[in-house]
């Protein structure tokens, strides 16, 4: 069993709606959580960085982590066409160290 | 653009040969990290380097080496290569110190096939 599953997809969905990325993970010495956006041909961006459980909203995206469910989840509101991407979600005990990524998720979003 | 460097972004070599891959980290940034992707296996950490000293292993083989030199650019050089080496290589820096460093900037990758 891998530390960290995700979803491959693909994941299309229509312009404006609500997408929901999810991952969950065995370690539970997991502390710093990430998402990473991928465009084709291009090296993984960091979109939002998470220390611990809660929320973090950053304009149309929200990541959470649920560490009693070993569960974390990026939301993008309003999904726009240059959302498409891979989004890949990944974890650390000690910061940006040793990342552990999830395999990512293929997102199309279609106007 | 991440202002990281990596060359070449393509290379297409056969079975049992050796390769080096070259990264330049952006400007001021100390440590350099070399990543593997691959369909099947997704994302995987190799191995980081901290102003020239080795700092951090990870699912490296022993048929690869890395090493980053005084002016903090850093090589991954790959050899015996085997099909299964095919994938993007892909070379991230950052800012702070060997710990619990800052945010990685990625490059582009090198996409490597092995026939």
């Amino acid at each position: 069993q891998k530390e960290v599953e995700q979803d491959p997809g693909p994941l299309s969905v229509p312009e404006g709606a609500i997408v929901s990325l999810n991952c969950t993970y065995s370690n539970s010495a997991f502390q710093y959580f990430m998402w990473y956006r991928q465009y084709s041909r291009k090296g993984p961006e960091l979109l939002m960085y998470t220390y611990s459980s809660g929320n973090k909203e950053d304009g149309r995206f929200t990541a959470q982590v649920d560490k009693s469910s070993k569960y974390i989840s990026l939301f993008i509101r309003d999904s726009q066409p240059s959302d498409s991407a891979t989004y890949l979600c990944a974890m650390s005990p000690w910061g940006y160290n040793k990342l552990i990524f999830g395999a990512g998720t293929r997102l199309a979003v279609h106007p | 653009d991440s202002g990281v460097t990596q060359t070449p972004k393509h290379l297409i070599t056969a079975t049992g040969q050796r390769v080096t891959l070259r990264c330049s980290p952006r400007s001021g940034d100390l440590s350099v990290y070399w990543y593997q992707q691959s369909l099947d296996q997704g994302l995987q950490f190799l191995i980081q380097y901290y102003n020239g000293e080795e700092r951090a292993k990870g699912n490296i083989l022993e048929r690869f080496s890395a090493q980053q030199f005084p002016d903090l650019h850093s090589e991954l050089n790959l050899s015996s290569l085997e099909l299964g080496d095919s994938a993007l290589y892909f070379c991230a820096s950052s800012g702070q110190g060997p710990g619990n460093t800052g945010e990685l900037f990625f490059g582009e990758g090198s996409r490597l096939t092995v026939l």
